[in-house]
């Protein structure tokens, strides 16, 4: 099983761009989620969806944006690249509210804006 | 969500076990006790979660205190491959989970 998949693994952007973040599970699960890592500090939520057509805010959604057009798919896209985007992006899924539920972890995006 | 506190690292020699401590003190009923680990360059990786009664898993045991306000993580021979930061989290009814600075285990030859 691939689990969580996400493209690319790494990307350097320049201030100004825009880019589309991949993500894509195989387990069926409902629930997804985007969260972003700066170096030495935990994680935060950007966005989640309980389901396809169903998304929402997190803690720290903005410049970024998400949709939800498939079951599988959960991509995040930011539009006006800033150096305070510069962070690993994860994605993450599960069959129920990760509060309650295993959640599966995709290996991560490292993306630096410059 | 309720917080955690956790010790920023600890060491352990291999093929020792290791007690990984977790106080949540203003846990509510509801809250789940998750932990996650995550290796150098990966994303995090479930270890393991339970409510009341404590767990068994291939990867782990979690031992919770009678009164919830206090768990522990226990590894029963750790291996070089142990090596990460381990974040325990209360999860109840949050969609999220708030991932803190966790504890940074280190394991000696």
């Amino acid at each position: 099983n691939a689990g969580v998949t996400q493209t690319p693994k790494f990307r350097i952007l320049k201030i100004g761009q825009s880019m589309t973040l991949q993500c894509a599970q195989d387990m069926n699960h409902n629930y997804m989620y985007w969260y972003r890592q700066d170096p030495g500090m935990g994680l935060k939520l950007i966005y989640y969806s309980v389901g396809a057509g169903i998304t929402d805010k997190g803690e720290v959604p903005n410049g970024y944006n998400v949709s939800r057009s498939t079951t599988e798919d959960f991509p995040l896209r930011l539009e006006l690249a800033a150096p305070s985007q510069t962070s690993v992006y994860f994605c993450a899924s599960s069959y129920s509210r990760q509060g309650k539920a295993e959640a599966f972890f995709g290996q991560g995006t490292r993306l630096t804006v410059v | 969500d309720a917080k955690t506190t956790q010790p920023n690292s600890m060491e352990s020699n291999e093929e020792e076990p290791v007690h990984l401590p977790c106080n949540h003190s203003t846990i509510s009923g509801t809250d789940y006790i998750h932990w996650y680990r995550q290796l150098p360059s990966q994303g995090p990786e479930y270890v393991i979660h339970g409510l009341t009664s404590n767990v068994n898993n291939r990867m782990a045991s979690l031992a919770i205190a009678e009164d919830r306000k206090s768990s522990t993580l226990i590894l029963h021979r750790a291996t070089l491959r142990d090596a990460a930061v381990y974040y325990c989290i209360l999860g109840g009814g949050s969609y999220q989970l708030t991932f803190g600075k966790g504890t940074k285990l280190s394991v000696i030859p």
